[in-house]
């Protein structure tokens, strides 16, 4: 039973515009979560986290936001850029614990 | 930015022969951990470390085995390769008590 899901395996984004990528998960007890970027034949990158106590935390052109009652979590990215094109991981953790639990991916396009 | 380093980046290798991947970090990080990626599916935890000496097994089941000699090191070994080992192996550390894990570039491997 998967615990993390990306419903979206790939989205496309026209340059400039929002790209909003999505990510609902089903243990209630997870209490930080992260966004990770990949490109290929390279590792994950860190990206973006929030705790279970926030809804919102924002860094540059990146914002998460956490929706606890819906156990959703979304990535918003604006403006779009084309090195943004990657795949874009949630993955999920409880304080202390350290072992991630990631979601299947979704692999952003930014068209130019 | 994170100091964590493997090599192979990539290798084939035939079926039965033995293969150690190597991973170092410099950030004197007291976790590690292995994860294992397949083209288009989730990463999996296959094994983790708390320290020196101490190593444990992830929620993928894994036929590799890993040791922590020292704290900046965490090499995993196949003793007999065979197709089904090919995929993506990617290393990663954490502080002890912190929540964002790092990650190398990662190792693909080919079995032939």
């Amino acid at each position: 039973d998967q615990q993390v899901k990306q419903n979206s395996p790939s989205l496309s984004v026209q340059e400039g515009r929002i790209s909003i990528l999505n990510c609902d998960y089903t243990n209630s007890m997870f209490d930080y979560f992260l966004w990770y970027k990949k490109y290929p034949a390279e590792g994950p990158t860190f990206l973006i986290s929030i705790s279970s106590i926030k809804d919102k935390n924002e860094d540059g052109r990146f914002t998460v936001f956490l929706n606890k009652s819906a156990k959703h979590l979304s990535l918003h990215i604006v403006p779009s850029q084309p090195g943004d094109s990657a795949v874009y991981f949630c993955a999920e953790t409880n304080f202390g614990n350290e072992k991630l639990t990631f979601g299947t991916g979704t692999r952003l396009t930014i068209i130019p | 930015e994170a100091d964590i380093y493997q090599t192979p980046r990539y290798l084939v290798i035939g079926t039965g022969k033995k293969i150690t991947l190597e991973c170092s970090q410099t950030m004197g990080h007291d976790k590690m951990y292995w994860y294992q990626q397949d083209p288009g599916m989730e990463l999996h935890l296959i094994h983790y470390s708390y320290g020196v000496n101490s190593t444990e097994k992830g929620d993928l089941s894994s036929e590799s085995t890993v040791s922590r000699i020292r704290t900046e090191h965490f090499p995993l070994t196949l003793e007999s390769a065979r197709p089904s080992h090919t995929s993506q192996y990617l290393c990663a550390s954490s502080e002890y008590g912190g929540n964002t894990i790092y990650f190398g570039e990662g190792s693909w491997l080919t079995v032939v």
